[in-house]
């Protein structure tokens, strides 16, 4: 079982739509949760940053973390034609472990 | 602001040729920093860590190199590409600190093999 587990879609929604991502974890030591938008042919931008469970939200964007379920999501309400990207998941267990697991990505296009 | 600058941009080499690949990071000290391939499909793939100047950690077998001469410069290097080096190759870095840091990212250096 991978790690992390991520659809990649292609995910297509009308301009308006409320989309929702997710990922699957597996390591229950994960404390630390992220997602990034990726433009085409651009590095990967950080967009939320969470830790433990819990909601967080910033302006259109919120990311939802449950431990429990080891289920991360990332709701993006009134979605624009330039969220149009690849959303990645990222989570990491602190401590000395200075690296990340990423998510293989989804690719979502928002239609005007 | 922190800034992180990587070049080239776009880049095209013949089988065998060397390979130098510079990331830099403005606005921060002793950063952590990271070498990532993105191919189609398989998502970021690590490649190299740093924690300090001449640490260099590798995490898969190749012929890449990785080397971190200045606290805040990052060199991925090979002697001889393959066809298989071709791909995204992303630098990153984060704050040195307790629990699990976001990494910022650079805009990456597409690498064609011919």
């Amino acid at each position: 079982q991978k790690e992390v587990e991520q659809d990649p879609g292609p995910l297509s929604v009308p301009e308006g739509a409320i989309v929702s991502l997710n990922c699957t974890y597996s390591n229950s030591a994960f404390q630390y949760f992220m997602w990034y938008r990726q433009y085409s042919r651009k590095g990967p931008e950080l967009l939320m940053y969470t830790y433990s469970s819990g909601n967080k939200e910033d302006g259109r964007f919120t990311a939802q973390v449950d431990k429990s379920s080891k289920y991360i999501s990332l709701f993006i309400r009134d979605s624009q034609p330039s969220d149009s990207a690849t959303y990645l998941c990222a989570t990491g267990a602190g401590g000395s472990n200075y690296k990340l697991t990423f998510g293989k990505g989804t690719l979502l296009t928002v239609n005007p | 602001s922190q800034t992180i600058h990587q070049w080239p941009a776009t880049l095209v080499q013949p089988v065998g040729s060397p390979l130098s690949l510079e990331c830099t990071v403005e606005g921060t000290s002793n950063p952590n920093l990271y070498w990532y391939r993105q191919a189609a499909g398989r998502g970021l793939q690590l490649l190299f860590y740093s924690v300090g100047i001449g640490q260099i950690s590798s995490e898969v077998p190749q012929n890449l190199s990785a080397s971190r001469p200045q606290d805040r410069q990052f060199i991925l290097s090979s002697k001889k590409l393959l066809l298989s080096d071709s791909g995204f190759y992303l630098c990153a870095w984060t704050k040195q600190g307790t629990g699990s840091q976001p990494q910022h990212f650079g805009d990456g250096t597409r690498l064609s093999i011919l």
